[in-house]
């Protein structure tokens, strides 16, 4: 079955990066994208980009535009999702989903379990 | 700040109908399609409605998605306790960037 196996908690302190991977099995990994989405605690989602498995094209959210970088390594299924620059308000659950091709599999699914990131000094 | 706009809370006792509104305007749900996950406490989103009425495989048919103009709506009819949930609708917009709602909280009462 299509399943994203996320990698485990980080605790990072403010200014830091987080690099969160994201394994996927069951399907062609280079036949959709991958997203990534967080959500603070308590609150709604977000969506923070998105990354092509096939040729590595990237759409990220405006306002992560310069922070946030997307990659993927077609060697091992795997996309990474790094965050620069963390401040307190970056602390969240980030998913990563199958999809959000704009305008084709433009949904998300599955998703991953999740990864909690929490900045704190 | 979300552009999708949802109520914030819904509720319905066993077997009764359901619907969240989703509001948006001409440059997102006007012009693209509308998805809904469902969020079970503790979970990650699951796809719950894909292009605006599309259930994929092992939803319900309880569940139901429409769209009219920049609007849209989910329903959900025979409420069952395991409904109890956030459900999110979802939209692209012409900016590429999607954009989800604000989330409403189902109850089961």
């Amino acid at each position: 079955q299509v399943q994203l196996v996320q990698s485990g908690a980080e605790v990072k302190k403010p200014g830091a990066s987080v690099k969160v991977s994201c394994k996927a099995s069951g399907y062609t990994f280079t036949s959709y994208g991958i997203s990534w989405v967080r959500q603070a605690p308590g609150q709604g989602l977000e969506w923070m980009g998105w990354i092509s498995a096939y040729n590595g094209n990237t759409n990220y959210a405006q306002k992560l535009q310069g922070r946030v970088t997307m990659t993927t390594d077609t060697s091992t299924s795997t996309a990474y999702m790094e965050l620069r620059s963390l401040r307190s308000d970056d602390t969240a659950v980030y998913y990563c989903a199958r999809g959000g091709d704009y305008g084709d599999y433009d949904w998300f699914d599955p998703w991953g379990q999740g990864t909690l990131v929490t900045v704190s000094s | 700040q979300s552009v999708l706009t949802q109520p914030p809370s819904a509720s319905g006792t066993p077997g009764q109908r359901v619907t969240i509104s989703c509001s948006g305007s001409s440059s997102n749900i006007g012009s693209n399609t509308v998805n809904w996950y469902q969020q079970l406490p503790g979970t990650a989103p699951k796809l719950l409605i894909y292009s605006n009425n599309q259930r994929p495989s092992g939803v319900p048919d309880r569940f139901s998605g429409s769209k009219s103009g920049t609007s849209a709506s989910l329903a959900i009819s025979g409420l069952q306790s395991e409904d109890e949930a956030d459900y999110y609708c979802a939209a692209w917009d012409d900016s590429l960037n999607a954009f989800f709602g604000t989330g409403t909280k189902v109850t089961v009462l």
